[in-house]
């Protein structure tokens, strides 16, 4: 009930490409999905997050697609850079943050 | 966003030993939790600490283990006791703020 799948567990992508991030959650009452970029060394940064009233939120090159129906969301990092290389991790739970849990993350490397 | 600054960054210790690990907020937050993440493992939520009183573990997590102080509400504290090699990890503190999680940079640490 409380699991977050996060898929694919690595990804390469062209620069100039898009990139693709998919997560499933079991709890229909998380309200709160974030996402967070990580990079060696440094605690996880919060990208870009989506509350279920909304199917998609855009951010600059980030965007999440929220389907509720499906208990799905994703990332699309469009015109990928070599610096958005790093581990994504999304996460799922309830409005302000509280005790979120976390998918298994996802290592991007953007090749140049 | 808060500030978060966490000591020490990265540590080496010998089995049996403790390592207490701090926490400081640049500014007062309610929510303070601490979590864990095991080498190329997702985060996973170690406890809630409670300004005032005792910290809120979760399931596979004890005090014994895991002391936690929170003497106001801009510092905590993490001890890891009495250390096997299955501790080496990276141990990042967290804070709700504007109802947002954020991430201190994280303490690596590694038990020989």
């Amino acid at each position: 009930q409380q699991q977050v799948k996060q898929s694919p567990q690595s990804l390469i992508v062209q620069k100039g490409g898009i990139s693709i991030i998919n997560c499933a959650y079991e709890n229909t009452a998380f309200d709160y999905f974030p996402w967070y970029q990580q990079f060696p060394g440094k605690g996880p940064a919060l990208l870009i997050a989506i509350r279920p009233d909304v199917s998609e939120k855009k951010e600059g090159r980030f965007t999440i697609s929220f389907n509720k129906s499906a208990k799905q969301f994703s990332l699309h990092i469009m015109d990928s850079q070599p610096g958005d290389s790093a581990t994504y991790f999304c996460a799922a739970g309830f409005e302000g943050g509280n005790k979120l849990v976390f998918g298994a993350g996802t290592i991007l490397r953007v090749k140049s | 966003s808060a500030v978060i600054s966490q000591k020490p960054s990265r540590d080496i210790c010998q089995r049996g030993t403790s390592l207490t690990i701090q926490c400081q907020v640049d500014s007062q937050v309610t929510m303070m939790f601490w979590y864990r993440q095991q080498p190329g493992q997702s985060l996973t939520l170690i406890a809630t600490a409670n300004q005032g009183s005792e910290a809120t573990y979760e399931s596979g997590f004890v005090i014994d283990k895991f002391p936690i102080s929170r003497p106001n509400l801009t510092f905590s504290t993490l001890t890891v006791s009495n250390m096997s090699p299955e501790d080496s990890s990276i141990y990042l503190c967290s804070v709700v703020s504007y109802e947002k999680l954020f991430f201190g940079s994280g303490t690596q640490l590694s038990v020989l």
